[in-house]
Parts: C-alpha cells; sequence; structure tokens
C-alpha cells in the first residue's frame, strides 16, 4: 500500500504570495489533517477534513484554508504568505481519525523570502 | 492552557540506559493518548497509544508508556536505549470532549550516545 503522498516537497514564495499544497491519503482512509511544524512552535494542528467536511480547526487565521475532495485527496491553500508562514506543513490520513493512529507524510517544506 | 505539555526540549541518555521521556496533559475526561517519533528529514510514525485499559502500553521497537490519570501523565519509556533511538518524540492527545481535536506537544528531542 502505498503511504501518504504530500507534492510538492519543497515550494519557496515570496510574501503577499499564495500557495496550495497537496495531500493524497493512503488508499481507503477519509479523514485527512493538517500540521505546522516550526522549531519555535512545535507542531500545531491546523484542521481536519472528513469525507469532503471540514470536522476539526486549530487556531489559526482564515489565510489558511483546505478542502477535502470525493477521492479524499487533500489540499491546503494558505494566502497573502508572510514571513511567519515558513514551515515544514505535515499531513495525515486515518480511517476515520477518531482514536486511531495517524499516518503521516514527508511533508512540504514552504520557505517565505 | 497548554494541552499537552512536554516539559524537556533534550533529554541525554548512554546507549544501554533506561530512558524517559515526559508527557502531561491537560484535556478532561478520558482522552485518547498517543507517542509518535520523527526522524531527520522525515515524517513522523507512530509509536504507541494508549485508549482504554491496561495503563502500561507496549509500543513499536521497544518503548512503552505508562498512563497516570491522577497524573495526567503519559511517560514514554525503555529499558535499554539504543543509539538509533536519537530523534525527536511528540506526545499527542485526542480530545474527545473538544471535537476530537488533536494537540501535539512541542517534542523532544532524544540523544543516546554509545
Amino acid at each position: 500500500k502505498a503511504g501518504v503522498t504530500q507534492t510538492p516537497r519543497y515550494l519557496i514564495k515570496t510574501r503577499g504570495q499564495q500557495v496550495t499544497l497537496s495531500c493524497s491519503p493512503i488508499s481507503g482512509h477519509r479523514s485527512v489533517s493538517w500540521y505546522q511544524q516550526t522549531p519555535g512552535q512545535g507542531l500545531q494542528f491546523l484542521f481536519e477534513y472528513f469525507s469532503e467536511t471540514q470536522r476539526n480547526k486549530g487556531n489559526f487565521p482564515g489565510r489558511f484554508s483546505g478542502r477535502q475532495f470525493s477521492n479524499s485527496r487533500s489540499e491546503m491553500n494558505v494566502s497573502t504568505l508572510e514571513l511567519g508562514d515558513s514551515a515544514l506543513y505535515l499531513c495525515a490520513s486515518s480511517l476515520t481519525g477518531l482514536g486511531e493512529k495517524l499516518f503521516f507524510g514527508s511533508g512540504t517544506q514552504l520557505s517565505v523570502l | 492552557a497548554q494541552s499537552v505539555a512536554q516539559p524537556e526540549d533534550q533529554v541525554n541518555v548512554a546507549e544501554g540506559n533506561p530512558l524517559t521521556v515526559k508527557c502531561t496533559y491537560s484535556v478532561s475526561g478520558n482522552p485518547y493518548l498517543f507517542w509518535y517519533v520523527q526522524y531527520p528529514n522525515r515524517g513522523l510514525q507512530f509509536l504507541l497509544k494508549y485508549i482504554t485499559g491496561d495503563n502500561l502500553v507496549k509500543g513499536s521497537y521497544g518503548f512503552e508508556a505508562e498512563f497516570n490519570k491522577s497524573q495526567t501523565s503519559f511517560h514514554l519509556k525503555k529499558p535499554s536505549a539504543l543509539v538509533s533511538d536519537s530523534a525527536l518524540y511528540f506526545c499527542a492527545v485526542r480530545d474527545k470532549n473538544n471535537f476530537n481535536k488533536f494537540y501535539f506537544g512541542s517534542g523532544t528531542k532524544l540523544n543516546v550516545k554509545p
């Protein structure tokens, strides 16, 4: 079984631009969640999708948004990029997301210049 | 208030010695508790979880964790550390009383010296 795939692996953007990150979960997994990892803040939960609906949301500004498609693939969008958005963005999937272990992708390293 | 706390940024231990990585949580009820490990330039990997039942949970690579409800702790342990255990360890909590939100600790860097 293929693992969680995140694309692209690396991304360089400038302030004010927008960016879209993609995540393909493990086949059969319907829950996809997103996390921001930075050296200073650790791992912070962004949001979770299940069956195309946002089920949970962390404490991030509205510039951060996401969606999930009918095949469970998910995208995350960040608009009006700021320098502080530079981070490793991780996606994780699980069957239903409730009490199960998460399977993580390798992440997308976003650098905002 | 921080939902998950890992009080140590770094833990140093000699190979062959026992190791403990600490985690405390502050969510109500009986949350789901997890430990994940992250090796350099890779995503997180699941180690173990506590849902209910026996307070001592055994996981991958010889790791185990002890759930203590009165102290709201879920410390990760291993009887004999290996150099290959050197990595970043994250404790995580799934809050069943708050829309099943996931909270991760800030991470603890484990250094195992030969």
